[in-house]
């Protein structure tokens, strides 16, 4: 199975802020990288798909970017909606498996 | 409205028996992947299983192999996961999920999700 590891696990950032989460595959996933966003008690929505596009709807503020092996997901101006834990998945096999998450929460 | 909605969840024992069902609609149920995905009281996403569109391929998780089944009746625009040999290490909500796929490009993602159906296993 292909192993997702996310750094950090968790951070504590300001309205404003300009925040980063990486997320390494353990082996070249090509470009098949997703991130969601889960609020508590909610189901998590898809923000970016095949590592860069943005899911309809999503705000422009997020971006991905990367591929092979190492990918990021960019906040670029934090807001209030966005404190939330946030998952990157491989769909390049099955299982399709996701990070272990990172709770971004306020500072 | 493109909507997912799971039901059959609850309390059971361990060693027991249980299916999740999931309804679709809004959209051409028959024409996509299906997923389980579930999520461990604050625990992270963790894959289950998946069924092809016309229920003609599963795949299961180690941890589900040998006692979980996932079927779907497109008839019906229903997916169902059936749940044996429960554990407490099952315990968690259960999502539904579709997966919408490109094969002109990269996109395979759950881009749908259902609202999620509590199992509980304990004696």
């Amino acid at each position: 199975d292909i192993q997702m590891t996310q750094s950090p696990s968790s951070l504590s950032a300001s309205v404003g802020d300009r925040l980063t989460i990486t997320c390494r595959a353990s082996q070249s996933i090509s470009s098949y990288l997703n991130w969601y966003q889960q609020k508590p008690g909610k189901a998590p929505k898809l923000l970016i798909y095949a590592a860069s596009s943005l899911q309809s709807g999503v705000p422009s503020r997020f971006s991905g970017s990367g591929s092979g092996t190492d990918f990021t997901l960019t906040i670029s101006s934090l807001q209030p909606e966005d404190f939330a834990t946030y998952y990157c998945q491989q769909s390049y096999t099955t299982p399709r498996t996701f990070g272990q998450g990172t709770n971004v929460d306020i500072k | 409205e493109v909507q997912l909605v799971e039901s059959g969840g609850g309390l059971v024992q361990p060693g027991g028996s249980l299916r999740l069902s999931c309804a679709a609609s809004g959209f051409t149920f028959s024409s996509y992947w299906m997923h389980w995905v579930r999520q461990a009281p604050g625990k992270g996403l963790v894959w289950v299983s998946r069924i092809h569109s016309n229920g003609s391929s599963t795949t299961y998780a180690d941890s589900v192999k040998g006692r979980f089944t996932i079927s779907r009746d497109n008839g019906k625009n229903t997916l169902y996961l059936q749940m044996n040999s429960l554990r407490a290490e099952d315990t968690a909500v259960y999502y539904c999920v579709r997966e919408s796929q490109d094969s002109s490009s990269w996109l395979r993602a759950f881009d749908i999700w259902g609202q999620g159906t509590m199992v509980t296993v304990s004696s």
